[in-house]
């Protein structure tokens, strides 16, 4: 099955600078990579998504890159705000599963 | 995006008795529901796949006759903890696919058993 390791598990960035998030996977089958932000309490929200025919995707300050020959993709988040500070995931998908990485906590402090 | 709602958004039970979870697909229909669990600070966990008019296709480990699951419609999925420990506390998570492959999240159900 397919695995997919996240890195950081935490992450504290200044308000204004970037975040980035990092995301391997195993199955070179997976063509579909979503990223989820969850904030406490609350269900994992889509924020942005890539496939697999894609090398880059943006929507204003949330970007991802996918590295189809290396298996990673990353979460690039520019000017960040404090309410950018949450827990994100990164997933594969094969066979219309998702299989989740670990998360990284994000705090945005002013 | 699509909409998935949940009910209860939290429950507390007895040990011993049986809760059960709703999950609807507002403004679409979803011939299949993913149910996931999230134990505090870890990931999500993919417990079972709902399939509207077949049984539930569970993962390894999982015990259907612990998590029962019923996919009553294009829009209606329920998942019953039957008989809960206290192990099996834990966040409870709904999806529906919409569209070519994206997947929508409820709000979740907080369960505690006491």
């Amino acid at each position: 099955g397919e695995n997919v390791e996240q890195h950081p598990s935490t992450l504290s960035v200044q308000e204004g600078d970037s975040a980035v998030i990092k995301c391997t996977y195993s199955d070179s089958a997976s063509n579909y990579f979503p990223w989820y932000k969850q904030e406490l309490g609350k269900g994992p929200q889509l924020i942005i998504d890539i496939r697999s025919n894609v090398g880059e995707k943006k929507d204003q300050r949330i970007a991802v890159t996918l590295n189809k020959t290396a298996k990673h993709f990353s979460l690039h988040i520019t000017e960040t705000q404090p309410e950018d500070s949450a827990v994100y995931f990164c997933a594969a998908s094969w066979g219309g599963k998702l299989q989740f990485g670990a998360g990284t906590q994000v705090v945005v402090t002013p | 995006g699509a909409v998935v709602s949940q009910h209860p958004s939290r429950v507390i039970c007895k040990s011993g008795t049986s809760v059960k979870i709703e999950c609807r697909s507002l403004d679409f229909q979803a011939t299949t529901m993913f149910w996931y669990r999230q134990f505090p600070k870890q990931s999500l966990m993919l417990m079972a796949t709902s399939n509207e008019g077949s049984k539930a296709t569970y993962e390894q480990g999982v015990e259907k006759d612990k998590f029962l699951i019923n996919h009553a419609s294009l829009t209606l999925s329920t998942l019953t903890v039957t008989s809960a420990h206290p192990e099996d506390s834990s966040f409870y998570i709904c999806s529906a696919p919409a569209g070519v492959n994206e997947q929508f999240f409820g709000p979740g159900t907080r369960l505690t058993v006491l």
